[in-house]
């Protein structure tokens, strides 16, 4: 069965803090997929990042960057220098081969100037 | 930019009622997904949809769910008879094609509907 897992419930800074997500999942199969979406308060689900299991590159893009580790199953996400606007819950989650999405409960991050 | 679109955003309707909440998948895809999402808990898989049939299915999709292409553009979601733990965000979401190794064919999500039962 495929499980993730952010531990972090809530996670408040202060604008220009870097804030780090934690994300563990669990997977019986050898080909997944690791996501990151934002959640804004108006609900939608926004695409972040993919990463497939054979590509453990870390990834950075402006100031996000993601941390791939397959030893320790974790996927971590880095908002560097954080804005009022990175405020949201942030959902990690894994997919299978025939596309089923798991979902990790959450984290929300708040941002405070 | 094509986009899965949700109607409507928001529903409220009486426990008991039937509701249907419809989805305009992107053009060319062929897997549509349903998921839903309890106010302040995660969002959670509901069904797959591919050939006219479902593929897969959770636990929490009973008897009182069923979903439909009933024609080329639409998806839909019917809950026959609501009740109060049904209100929730519901998330459509399609792909073109399932993953096939390292070729990843995104699943893209639509904004959500809204049902809000009384």
């Amino acid at each position: 069965a495929q499980k993730v897992t952010q531990a972090q419930t809530e996670i408040s800074v202060v604008e220009k803090e870097d804030v780090t997500l934690d994300c563990v999942y669990e997977t019986r199969d050898t080909t997944y997929y690791l996501f990151w979406y934002k959640q804004p308060p108006s609900g939608e689900l926004v695409f972040l990042i993919r990463r497939n299991s054979f590509d453990e590159q870390n990834e950075i893009s402006g100031r996000y960057s993601w941390n791939f580790q397959k030893s320790t199953s974790s996927f971590n996400f880095t908002i560097t220098a954080s804005q009022v606007v990175d405020s949201a819950v942030y959902f990690c989650a894994l997919s299978d081969s025939w596309g089923k999405f798991q979902f990790g409960a959450g984290t929300q991050v708040v941002v405070t100037p | 930019e094509p986009e899965v679109t949700q109607t409507p955003s928001h529903q409220v309707t009486q426990m008991g009622q039937e509701v249907i909440l419809r989805c305009v998948p992107i053009s060319n895809h062929l897997y549509f997904y349903w998921y839903r999402q309890i106010l302040g808990q995660k969002v959670e898989f509901l069904v797959s949809f591919y050939n006219n049939e479902i593929s897969e299915k959770s636990e929490i999709f009973d008897d009182q769910f069923s979903v439909e292409r009933p024609d080329g553009s639409n998806f839909t979601l019917k809950i026959r008879s609501t009740k109060l733990e049904d209100s929730a965000m519901y998330f459509c979401a399609s792909s073109e094609a399932l993953h096939a190794g390292v070729t990843y064919n995104e699943q893209f999500f639509g904004p959500g509907t809204r049902l809000t039962v009384l």
